[in-house]
């Protein structure tokens, strides 16, 4: 049974500071696996996705990486900004399309 | 503006009520979600729909039914509820069961 955990589940740093959110999974025969944002009160937005067969993903300031050897993927977020603020959720997807989500990491970048 | 729609945003209803969500989506897509969001726990699947026929569904209790009359609509009817139902429910949608999946706003369900 496929399990996602994420580390931290809160972090606040400064404005302009580098950050690396976690994201681990028990069954590495994903095939593929997506990074979503979370505003309080709203639905997800999705960031990213990486198929199995790929490495990484980018989007402006953002890059995803996958190592699926390791059940492991990284989200990368350059240059934080005050409107980074939310919650930042991965999901594992199966062949069936099933997703299985972590529980978040709850951003807060400080001005 | 993510081209899920749901109504209603909040709903509040008692133990005995019968209500529904509903859930809309303008991008073409095949496959549909019934999501729900608790407190302290990660998203759950409740259902999937597929080219309009159910694929999914997670043990979910009867007291939850969907209906998916096409491609663009999906519904949530709700019936005899227990106040632990109180979540926020998230439609989705996506092109097929392996794409990027697109969520609506949610509807913040309150059981009393």
């Amino acid at each position: 049974k496929q399990e996602v955990t994420q580390i931290p589940a809160a972090l606040s740093v400064p404005e302009g500071e580098n950050l690396v959110l976690n994201c681990s999974f028990t069954d590495s025969a994903i095939y593929n696996l997506q990074w979503f944002r979370q505003d309080p009160g709203k639905g997800l937005t999705s960031l990213l996705l990486i198929q199995s067969s790929q490495r990484e993903q980018t989007s402006g300031r953002l890059n995803a990486s996958l190592d699926k050897s390791s059940g492991r993927s990284t989200l990368y977020i350059a240059a934080s900004q005050p409107g980074d603020s939310a919650t930042y959720l991965c999901a594992a997807g199966d062949q069936g399309g099933k997703l299985i989500f972590g529980q978040g990491t709850e951003l807060s970048v400080k001005p | 503006e993510t081209g899920v729609t749901q109504t209603p945003r909040h709903l509040v209803m008692g133990m005995t009520n019968k209500k529904s969500l509903k859930c809309e989506q303008h991008l073409g897509h095949n496959a549909m979600y019934w999501y729900k969001q608790s407190a302290k726990k990660p998203l759950e699947l409740m259902f999937v729909y597929s080219l309009e026929e159910r694929v999914e569904n997670n043990s979910v209790p009867s007291r939850f039914s969907p209906e998916c009359p096409n491609s663009s609509h999906l519904f949530l009817h709700l019936h005899t509820l227990q106040p632990e139902d109180s979540a926020l429910y998230l439609c989705a949608s996506s092109h097929d069961m392996r794409n990027t999946i697109y969520f609506g706003e949610g509807s913040w369900l309150t059981v009393v």
